[in-house]
């Protein structure tokens, strides 16, 4: 059974450009979540999914940034008109009950 | 905010024993006891949960004291490759899988030769 997968493991954009990360869960799990690590600090919750849904959103920052989990196809962290402080390593994570288990997260770098 | 607290950093032998530990003074009686670790910049990697008896998978052993408020994870046979963040989490556990973990900063645990 294959781990959550996450691509590109690394993305570089320049400022104003968009960034998409996406997320595949774990077979069977309906449950995505994602959350973002700045350099040096820890986990921070962004966005709760479950198929077609958002759930909470409560760690969302309310520009710029979006979520979706479309029935068919990996769940995407959208980021338009990147700024430099959007770099970060973006985790993603499945569940079917109640163990979230984590992707290798994307590394995105703003130049 | 996180609701557990532990140590910033912790050395240990390896081959000997890693005992980890975490308070949670405040932890409700629908809340588990999660536990995860961060190699170095990797994913968060699961290790245990529990509530409130203890608990032993391939990974550790995860002993929680009767009143709850606090929890030891214990690694039998501490390698290099067990050197990392460790993350005590506490969070309520439902049919629904609804509840966000909520990362302290972790205790750095490194194993040295």
């Amino acid at each position: 059974n294959a781990g959550v997968m996450q691509n590109p493991r690394h993305l570089v954009r320049r400022r104003g450009q968009e960034a998409r990360l996406r997320c595949s869960p774990m077979k069977g799990h309906s449950h995505v979540y994602w959350y973002r690590q700045l350099p040096e600090e820890g986990l921070k919750f962004m966005v709760y999914l479950q198929k077609e849904n958002i759930i909470d959103e409560s760690g969302m920052p309310k520009e710029r940034f979006s979520a979706e989990f479309p029935k068919e196809g990996p769940s995407i962290l959208r980021i338009q008109q990147v700024v430099r402080g959007d770099s970060a390593a973006y985790f993603c994570a499945s569940s079917s009950v109640d163990t979230q288990y984590f992707g290798p997260g994307t590394r995105l770098t703003v130049l | 905010d996180a609701k557990t607290t532990q140590p910033p950093s912790m050395d240990c032998a390896e081959g000997r024993a890693a005992n980890l530990p975490c308070n949670h003074s405040t932890i409700s009686g629908n809340e588990y006891v999660y536990w995860y670790r961060q190699i170095h910049s990797q994913g968060p990697q699961y290790i245990i949960h529990g509530l409130k008896n203890n608990e032993t998978n391939e990974m550790a052993s995860l002993i929680i004291t009767e009143d709850r408020k606090s929890s030891t994870l214990i690694l039998p046979h501490a390698t290099l490759r067990d050197t990392a963040v460790y993350y005590c989490i506490v969070r309520v556990a439902s049919q629904g899988g609804s509840e966000k973990l909520v990362f302290g900063k972790g205790m750095k645990l490194t194993v040295n030769p």
